[in-house]
């Protein structure tokens, strides 16, 4: 069964250091997300992109998170100067054409700014 | 109360035993949708119920919808030691373009 792979799972950076993530979404969906979640708080939306560009972004995705879908297959995440902040498990996810399809997650990637 | 918010917060049962979770939401939604989530995994989608109805089944889940109310619930029948794990509700509001706004989740012990 398809699904939505994550590299790496686990990051540990310095702050201020730039990080990617990356994403391999199931590959005829056409929806992309980026959610996270801070240890022990609420999964948190923090952007879609849908015909190569941002369909949406929340207050969290500020100037310095990026996204980009350089090619057919990888969708990135990218923290230019990460924070302590920044540390948090990041979800990539995926879905079909239509709003009533559920999203499918990847299994995330845990990010450690020290 | 917040969009997507679950009670109770944690959950104790013992396994054969049914668990019932619930989750209120204050805006107009287009769907609601249940998941889970193992300890330190990734998040599996259960069941997507849309705004036009009122009851799914899958397995054994069944997810009720109360727009009236803006509640949902969610019963595991006949739990099992693997059912624990996190459970949250999510919904994609009316006119949004289908992000999903999660709850802070339940957090589900099955006794065995």
């Amino acid at each position: 069964e398809p699904e939505v792979t994550q590299t790496p799972s686990h990051q540990v950076t310095q702050m201020g250091q730039e990080v990617i993530l990356r994403c391999v979404p199931i590959s005829n969906h056409l929806y992309f997300y980026w959610y996270r979640q801070i240890l022990g708080q609420k999964v948190e939306f923090l952007v879609s992109f849908y015909n190569n560009e941002i369909s949406e972004k929340s207050e969290i995705f500020d100037d310095q998170f990026s996204v980009e879908r350089p090619d057919g297959s990888n969708f990135t995440l990218k923290i230019r100067s990460t924070k302590l902040e920044d540390s948090a498990m990041y979800f990539c996810a995926s879905r079909p054409g239509s709003t009533y399809n559920e999203q499918f997650f990847g299994p995330g990637t845990r990010l450690t700014v020290l | 109360s917040q969009q997507g918010e679950e009670d109770p917060q944690a959950l104790s049962i013992q396994e054969g035993e049914n668990a019932t979770m619930n989750c209120s939401y204050k805006t107009s939604i287009n769907n609601l949708q249940w998941y889970r989530q193992n300890s330190g995994r990734g998040l599996v989608h259960l069941i997507l119920i849309r705004s036009n109805e009122r009851e799914k089944h899958s397995g054994r889940l069944r997810v009720t919808l109360d727009t009236s109310k803006k509640s949902s619930s969610l019963l595991i029948t006949a739990s099992r030691a693997a059912d624990t794990a996190s459970y949250f509700c999510a919904t994609v509001l009316t006119g949004a373009n289908s992000k999903l706004t999660f709850g802070k989740g339940i957090t589900l012990s099955v006794r065995p």
